[in-house]
């Protein structure tokens, strides 16, 4: 499968833990996206990687959350200290960089925070 | 910034009948559109996308799009629903920096 893979599909946690999930995206793209989805919602934007560069970070995005793209490949993205508001569906996408291209999207990480 | 409003949260359909989810956007310029699909539990998939040109588009799975700049609209369309086609659809606008701003959502329910 050359999709975009998630690591894992889910995730229980207890308030206050921490967490990280893993991205692999398409081999050849060099954006990486993160995006969260709460029930009922459409996903929401929370940061993107143009190769190892973090290029933009949402207001979504608060100090607890850290997200990484080492050497331009896989990403994580970390959570410290987990609140009960943090029981999304983590999606990550990748694209290649040109105009008329889109974005590819993984099964997601579902976190539930107890 | 750049939106889209689905202004349909839930539509019921038979099996064998058209489907047409609707989708506004808000941008000055020639948007990017896309529209996605989620089953349950999964990510989302491509249906088909407008970038510029022919204002009729077709994806997969029988579907197609319509850009109508008159209207501000990219409405998908379907013109018999299978019971597979129950699922989640998103539509989304991307901006220049390629994020996506989706709606949210529109859930299609398929009666036998």
């Amino acid at each position: 499968d050359t999709g975009v893979s998630q690591d894992p599909r889910h995730k229980i946690t207890k308030r206050g833990q921490n967490v990280t999930f893993r991205c692999d995206p398409i081999s050849e793209h060099n954006r990486l996206y993160w995006y969260r989805q709460t029930l009922g919602q459409g996903p929401e934007f929370l940061t993107y990687f143009q190769n190892e560069a973090q290029l933009e970070k949402s207001r979504l995005l608060s100090d607890r959350f850290s997200a990484e793209r080492p050497k331009g490949s896989f990403s994580t993205l970390e959570i410290q200290r987990t609140e009960q508001g943090d029981s999304a569906m983590y999606l990550c996408a990748s694209s290649l960089g040109g105009q008329n291209t889109e974005a590819f999207f993984g099964q997601g990480t579902r976190l539930t925070v107890v | 910034a750049q939106s889209v409003t689905q202004p349909d949260i839930h539509i019921t359909v038979s099996e064998g009948a058209s489907l047409e989810l609707r989708c506004n956007y808000s941008y000055g310029a020639t948007p990017y559109l896309f529209w996605y699909v989620q089953s349950p539990g999964q990510g989302l998939q491509l249906l088909l996308k407008y970038f510029s040109g022919d204002t009729l588009v077709q994806g997969i799975k029988g579907f197609e799009a319509e850009f109508k700049r008159s209207q501000s609209s990219f409405n998908l369309r379907k013109p018999s629903v299978h019971w597979s086609d129950a699922a989640e659809y998103f539509c989304a606008t991307r901006s220049n920096d390629y994020k996506l701003s989706f709606g949210a959502g529109t859930t299609v329910t398929v009666r036998a």
